[in-house]
């Protein structure tokens, strides 16, 4: 298995521009989650989905993020409009019911 | 207050010594997770533990549920090990809280 796939790898946008990040769990894993992680507040969680359906989204920053899950193979977080403060890393992360997480490489997002 | 706090929060280390970095949090879990992350970024899940201990090479996690604790044990440490860990507990509720991370550095 590749493991958790997430693209793209690095994105600089500017601000108001909408930005679509996205993640392909690995198969058979029913948890998937979206993380951000900046220096200031480390890692957060922003959504987690069971099944493709979200669990909990208390972690949203805001109305301008949105996250689906329209399948089991693929997942989008979605940031419309993009401002600078959004600039982070964001981890996507699968898992299996009773096992740990895989996370993806990350996406790296600069806003100007 | 942090629902979980690490300690501690930088450690530097010779080679070949014994590490242990601490867990605490304040909610019911479910489970509780240690996660390795280098200075390139990704990030490695070590272990998932729900209670007792768990091993894997030279490093060991443990917990005590009841004193809502956890060590990560690192034997023989190695410049390799150099990386920020981080403790995370999946609640009760299904909430997920994080610790601040322990950033390591062992020195050859």
């Amino acid at each position: 298995d590749a493991g958790v796939i997430q693209s793209p790898r690095h994105e600089v946008t500017e601000m108001g521009q909408e930005v679509t990040l996205r993640c392909k769990p690995i198969s058979g894993h029913d948890y998937l989650f979206w993380y951000r992680q900046t220096m200031m507040r480390g890692l957060e969680l922003l959504i987690y989905f069971n099944n493709n359906v979200p669990i909990d989204d208390s972690g949203m920053p805001e109305d301008r993020f949105s996250a689906k899950m329209p399948n089991a193979s693929f997942s989008t977080l979605k940031i419309q409009p993009s401002e600078p403060r959004d600039s982070a890393v964001y981890f996507c992360a699968s898992s299996e019911t009773a096992h740990g997480y895989t996370f993806g490489s990350g996406t790296r997002l600069t806003v100007v | 207050k942090n629902e979980v706090e690490q300690s501690p929060q930088n450690l530097t280390a010779q080679e070949g010594e014994f590490i242990t970095i601490n867990c605490s949090y304040s909610v019911g879990i479910s489970a509780l997770h240690w996660l390795q992350q280098h200075p390139g970024g990704g990030i490695v899940s070590l272990f998932m533990l729900s209670s007792g201990k768990k091993k894997h090479g030279r490093l060991i996690a443990t917990i005590n549920i009841q004193e809502k604790h956890s060590s990560l044990h690192i034997t023989a440490s190695h410049p390799r090990d150099s990386a920020v860990y981080i403790c995370a507990v999946r609640s009760t509720g299904n909430q997920f809280y994080f610790g601040t991370g322990t950033s390591l550095t062992v020195i050859p």
